[in-house]
């Protein structure tokens, strides 16, 4: 099955671009890595989807290698309320079946 | 903003008695997931449906917990008996398709006592 391995912490200032990356050395050929916010007492929230090379969207980007064995989210211009966990998703398929697999996630915390 | 929708958001009983958290998944969405959550194991996959079928459960405690979806717009997950290992924030969410993004409700926070 896909693992995915983050950084458990990472600190930041409001205004700085934050870099979260997560490994996934055994990603199928079908797999989408998808990254999720959850903030306390809420349930995860899409951030933003990508099979390969760079997405971006009005939150984020994510950059994908060639190899496809990691990705990197990019926040630019963090603020407060960007305080949150941050997990990587990469489906294993099996047999024609799909299982979402979440990493532990990176707690994410903004400083003024 | 379509939403997904679980109930209850709390629930507090004793050892040995049945539960039953439901979800709303979002109209028009044909996968539906139901995962656990607690600071030990992290978000943990329970089961899976599609076009309301069971695809995977193998995540799920099979003597105590099922999963079902009587119809499209409810999906239930019971756990009879409870123990207190069972505590945890359970999290339903669907999706448009497999592979794509899946929305989340914000949560069952059971405490069993």
């Amino acid at each position: 099955l896909a693992k995915t391995t983050q950084p458990i912490s990472m600190d930041s200032y409001e205004g700085q671009e934050v870099n979260i990356t997560c490994s996934h050395n055994n990603i199928a050929t079908n797999d989408y890595i998808t990254w999720y916010q959850q903030f306390p007492s809420q349930g995860p929230r899409f951030i933003i989807q990508g099979y390969k090379t760079k997405v971006t969207n009005e939150v984020a980007s994510l950059f994908i290698p060639a190899d496809r064995k990691s990705s990197t989210l990019s926040l630019p211009r963090v603020s407060l309320s960007d305080t949150a966990v941050y997990y990587c998703l990469v489906a294993n398929a099996s047999g024609g079946s799909y299982i979402p697999t979440f990493g532990r996630g990176t707690s994410l915390i903004v400083h003024p | 903003d379509a939403r997904v929708t679980q109930t209850p958001r709390h629930k507090v009983t004793e050892m040995g008695q049945e539960v039953t958290m439901r979800c709303q998944p979002i109209l028009g969405h044909n996968t539906v997931f139901w995962y656990r959550q607690t600071m030990m194991q992290g978000l943990e996959l329970l089961a899976y449906f599609r076009n309301r079928a069971p695809l995977d459960d193998s995540g799920m405690p099979k003597d105590r917990f099922s999963a079902e979806m009587p119809d499209a717009t409810l999906a239930t997950l019971k756990i009879q008996p409870s123990e207190p290992r069972d505590s945890a924030v359970y999290f339903c969410a669907s999706g448009l398709r497999t592979n794509q993004p899946q929305h989340f409700g914000d949560g069952t926070r059971l405490s069993i006592l």
